[in-house]
């Protein structure tokens, strides 16, 4: 069965770079989460989308901006790295209609992302 | 935002004992669901619990919510050498659709 694809699965950056993460969900899953977990630390909800519009937003940066495409794919943009971005990112997918708001979620196998 | 909370936070067992991890939460939820994540990896649905039920089973999995002490237990029986991974509970709550995750509990389980 499909999964949730993420690319990159490691991305090595700069402070004050710029850098994209992506998320392919599960086919007719119809809403994504991106979650960032620091090392050692639980996920933190940053923010999801429901039929391509943002449905909710946590404790995502302004300095962070993520959208969902027309085939469902969602990237997360990160600028102005910060020593502090370094974590694990994960994506994850929901079929909302299927699971009722249940919220049951695939994650995809994350993003390492760097910043030195 | 709500997390869910774990105690204790690492467990180490012997292969063929039971792992007992528990969760507590602050406001009313929708549900409860836990999670495996090997290290590094991404995490895995394990089991969901509704407000409205008591208790639930899943293979070796059992779990356990208390509403009136918004709390929950995860019981591994007969754990084996797979099952070292870290376990997190999330609440779903009413109003918004994401999953708020508490902090893990490592477990280790020794062959």
């Amino acid at each position: 069965a499909a999964g949730v694809i993420q690319s990159p699965r490691h991305l090595i950056k700069e402070k004050r770079e710029t850098a994209t993460l992506k998320c392919y969900p599960i086919p007719r899953h119809d809403t994504v989460y991106w979650y960032q977990q620091g090392p050692g630390q639980d996920p933190q909800f940053l923010i999801s989308f429901y039929e391509k519009m943002q449905s909710d937003k946590g404790s995502i940066p302004d300095r962070f901006s993520a959208q969902q495409f027309s085939d469902y794919h969602s990237e997360l943009n990160m600028s102005s790295l910060e020593l502090g971005d370094s974590a694990l990112y994960f994506c994850a997918s929901t079929d909302r209609g299927r699971f009722s708001g249940a919220n049951v979620l695939t994650f995809g196998a994350g993003s390492r992302l760097t910043v030195l | 935002s709500q997390q869910g909370e774990e105690d204790p936070q690492a467990l180490s067992i012997q292969e063929g004992e039971n792992a007992t991890m528990n969760c507590s939460y602050k406001t009313s939820i929708n549900n409860l669901q836990w999670y495996r994540q090997n290290s590094g990896r991404g995490l895995v649905h394990l089991i969901l619990i509704r407000s409205n039920e008591r208790e639930k089973h899943s293979g070796r999995l059992r779990v356990t919510l208390d509403t009136s002490k918004k709390s929950s237990s995860l019981l591994i029986t007969a754990s084996r050498a797979a099952d070292t991974a870290s376990y997190f509970c999330a609440t779903a709550h009413y109003g918004n659709n994401r999953l708020a995750f508490g902090k893990g509990n490592q477990v280790v389980v020794i062959p």
